[in-house]
């Protein structure tokens, strides 16, 4: 069965760092592209950024770009984001989510992470 | 950025009945168009890709259609646990998502 599972979520003041991790399972990790989607309160769904099966190729948001960073370890199965220079409005649910092919639609989501940015 | 549009924002609408929901792309995204499905307090659940395929799992009531910038999810019956959230997606130029329709019971 596919898995994933986010950690490293919490509560952080504007403008600190926080690394989210995702674990996964059930599935050959590093033939997927992997991606993070955020979700503020009652807000819908936005994509955040997306990182290629061999980890060498990585994209962004422009509303994340130059702060956040993706990753990942696939020798461990695991997807990380690196979050610096955090703002309010980053405030959200964070899920990790696994390509159904490359560059292919979600088929597999995490239950996701609370990150709240707030003072 | 491509820019995915749906409409109506609220759908209300009682068990049986069908549910059409509209997503409009702000340039041609080609058929690279899925369809997910959020309930509360639930993770997003992908039901349609590439405009007209249903994922592993989905029932046929669930349907897509359309190309270019005009995309439709149709739901032919309406059951009970179809009341939710519903989102498109492109992957034509890395991701967005449409702002969500949600369907609620009538």
């Amino acid at each position: 069965e596919v898995q994933l599972l986010e950690s490293g979520g919490g509560l952080v003041q504007p403008g600190g760092s926080l690394r989210l991790s995702c674990a996964a399972s059930g599935f050959t990790f590093n033939s997927y592209g992997m991606n993070w989607v955020r979700q503020a309160p009652g807000k819908g769904l936005e994509w955040v950024s997306a990182i290629n099966g061999s980890g060498v190729n990585t994209y962004y948001a422009d509303s994340v770009k130059g702060r956040f960073t993706i990753s990942r370890d696939n020798s461990k199965d695991m997807l990380y984001l690196q979050m610096n220079s955090l703002r309010a409005e980053d405030t959200a649910i964070y899920y990790c989510a696994k390509e159904s092919a490359f560059r292919g639609p979600f088929d597999c989501w995490g239950q996701g992470a609370l990150v709240t940015v707030s003072s | 950025e491509i820019v995915l549009t749906q409409s109506p924002a609220t759908l209300s609408l009682s068990p049986g009945e069908r549910a059409t929901l509209s997503c409009r792309a702000s340039q041609s995204v080609s058929t690279y168009l899925a369809w997910y499905q959020q309930k509360p307090g639930q993770t997003p659940r992908l039901l349609i890709y590439d405009a007209s395929n249903r994922a592993t799992g989905i029932p046929a009531r669930f349907s897509g259609s359309g190309s270019g910038t005009d995309f439709t999810l149709t739901i032919s019956s309406l059951e009970p646990e179809d009341f939710a959230v519903y989102y498109c997606q492109q992957r034509y130029n890395w991701w967005t998502f449409g702002q969500g329709t949600k369907v609620e019971i009538k």
